[in-house]
């Protein structure tokens, strides 16, 4: 099956440093990768939409300058956190999608800490 | 726009016992439908997802749902369930129509098998 790939699995990180977040799809090219937050016992949140070669489309409320997304080939994408806050630790987690709008599949997510 | 409710944020169960973990939806577009699973700290697992034809899905692990279109109902069940089945679970839609294939998620139903 394809497999999708989050490095790093773990990070913290200092208030006010960057951070950045890699997304790979592995066996397959990836022409849309998704982002999602994820907060403890709750629901995964979708940031952005990025397509290869293209701006990411982000969702109402998600800033875009804080949370840079650069999906420059199709089998890999990049969240960056800018300068991050306590308020940004949480569980990041990408998707990746071949072209077919029901077939999307999850890395293992990262998880952020910013002290 | 879609929304997803799981009308469970929590199911105790026996070990070997049946489950039924209930999903409803919302949308004024003709939607596909899907079961994720989510261990501790990984990412999402597909379980089963409903694009056409027969209302019966069958998944992965011994599970199966049923899409009901008039109840707007995509309810989760397994016969017999495993102490290794306790996890977190989320039914998603994503509009037909969209080729960006946007998920929506429920917020979760923490699925506890005890022995």
């Amino acid at each position: 099956g394809a497999v999708v790939s989050q490095h790093p699995s773990r990070v913290i990180c200092k208030s006010g440093t960057s951070v950045k977040i890699e997304c790979r799809s592995l066996d397959f090219q990836a022409t849309t990768m998704f982002w999602y937050r994820q907060f403890p016992k709750k629901s995964l949140m979708l940031m952005a939409t990025s397509n290869e070669g293209s701006k990411a489309t982000y969702e109402q409320g998600v800033e875009k300058d804080k949370f840079l997304i650069n999906h420059a080939s199709l089998t890999l994408s990049t969240l960056t956190v800018t300068s991050a806050h306590p308020e940004d630790s949480s569980f990041y987690i990408c998707s990746a999608s071949g072209g077919t709008v029901y077939e999307q599949y999850f890395g293992p997510g990262t998880r952020l800490t910013v002290t | 726009a879609q929304s997803v409710t799981q009308l469970d944020s929590q199911v105790p169960v026996f070990e070997e016992a049946p489950v039924e973990l209930r999903c409803n939806y919302s949308s004024s577009v003709s939607v596909y439908l899907f079961w994720y699973v989510q261990y501790p700290n990984q990412g999402l697992q597909l379980l089963l997802k409903y694009l056409s034809g027969s209302t019966l899905v069958k998944g992965i692990n011994g599970f199966e749902a049923e899409f009901n279109k008039s109840q707007t109902s995509f309810h989760l069940r397994k016969p017999s369930v495993h102490i290794s089945d306790t996890a977190e679970y989320f039914c998603a839609v994503s509009d037909r129509n969209n080729q960006g294939g946007k998920l929506i998620f429920g917020q979760g139903t923490e699925l506890s098998v005890k022995p």
